[in-house]
C-alpha cells in the first residue's frame, strides 16, 4: 500500500538557522498538509496546499514558514529562522481530490538547540 | 474556528473489555470526523471515520457514533487487545476540505 514519506526523520539545528522538511505524497494525491505535534500534545494544523497555492493556514504559520512544491513531486515546509519553540514532530499529510481522508507521513522530528 | 474536546485523557481497561472515547466539537459546519491511532513514535493512522450523513459506522471491533444535534461523536472498541494500546485522536473538519482540528488525545492502555 502506498504511503507518504518524509525526510529527514530527525533534524537537529541551531536556533536561527533555516530548515527544510521534505514530503513525498502518495501518487495522485493533490491535497497537501503540514501539521505539527509538540511532544505529548495534540496534532496541530499548520497549512494546506492545493493547486500550487495555500488553501488555508493557522495562526502558527507565520512569516517564518513557507511551503512549496518545487518539482511536482516533493512538498516542502521551510522554516526560515528557527526558534526553540519550533521543536516538534512535523507531519505531512496528503489526500485525493474530492475525498476527506488525510494520510499521514511518518514525521520529521525537529530539534532546535 | 473549530474546537474539539476529547475525554478521557487516559483510559485503562482489561483485555476483552470495551473502551469508549468521546469527543465534542463546536462548529456545526463540520461534516467529517476521523479517528486516528498513534503508537509511540509512529505516524497517526486512520482507523475509522464518519460523515455527517450517517449516525453510526462499524468496522469489525471498532465503531463510531455521531450525534450532530449534540455535536458529539464517540469511538467504541470492543473485545480490546493489548495491541490496541496507543493514543487515539479524534478530529473534525470544521466544514473545510483543507484542515483537521484534533482533540488532545486519549492514551488507551489494555492490560493483559
Amino acid at each position: 500500500e502506498p504511503e507518504v514519506t518524509q525526510t529527514p526523520s530527525h533534524q537537529v539545528t541551531q536556533m536561527g538557522q533555516e530548515v527544510i522538511l521534505r514530503c513525498v505524497p502518495i501518487s495522485n494525491h493533490l491535497y497537501f498538509y503540514w501539521y505539527r505535534q509538540i511532544l505529548g500534545q495534540k496534532v496541530e494544523f499548520l497549512v494546506s496546499f492545493y493547486n500550487n497555492e495555500i488553501s488555508e493556514k493557522s495562526e502558527i504559520f507565520d512569516d517564518q514558514f513557507s511551503v512549496e512544491r518545487p518539482d511536482g513531486s516533493n512538498f516542502t515546509l521551510k522554516i526560515r529562522s528557527t526558534k526553540l519553540e519550533d521543536s516538534a514532530m512535523y507531519f505531512c499529510a496528503t489526500g485525493l481530490a474530492g475525498e476527506d481522508t488525510q494520510y499521514f507521513g511518518p514525521g520529521t522530528r525537529l530539534t532546535v538547540l | 474556528g473549530e474546537n474539539v474536546e476529547q475525554h478521557p485523557s487516559t483510559l485503562s481497561v482489561q483485555e476483552g473489555d470495551s473502551a469508549v472515547i468521546k469527543c465534542t466539537y463546536s462548529d456545526s459546519a463540520s461534516n467529517y470526523f476521523p479517528w486516528y491511532k498513534q503508537e509511540l513514535g509512529k505516524r497517526p493512522q486512520l482507523i475509522i471515520d464518519i460523515r455527517s450523513n450517517v449516525g453510526e459506522k462499524k468496522d469489525q471491533r471498532i465503531a463510531v457514533t455521531l450525534n450532530k444535534t449534540a455535536k458529539h461523536f464517540s469511538l467504541h472498541i470492543t473485545e480490546t487487545q493489548p495491541e490496541d494500546s496507543a493514543v487515539y485522536f479524534c478530529a473534525a473538519d470544521g466544514g473545510s476540505n483543507y484542515k483537521l482540528t484534533f482533540g488532545k488525545g486519549t492514551l488507551l492502555t489494555v492490560n493483559p
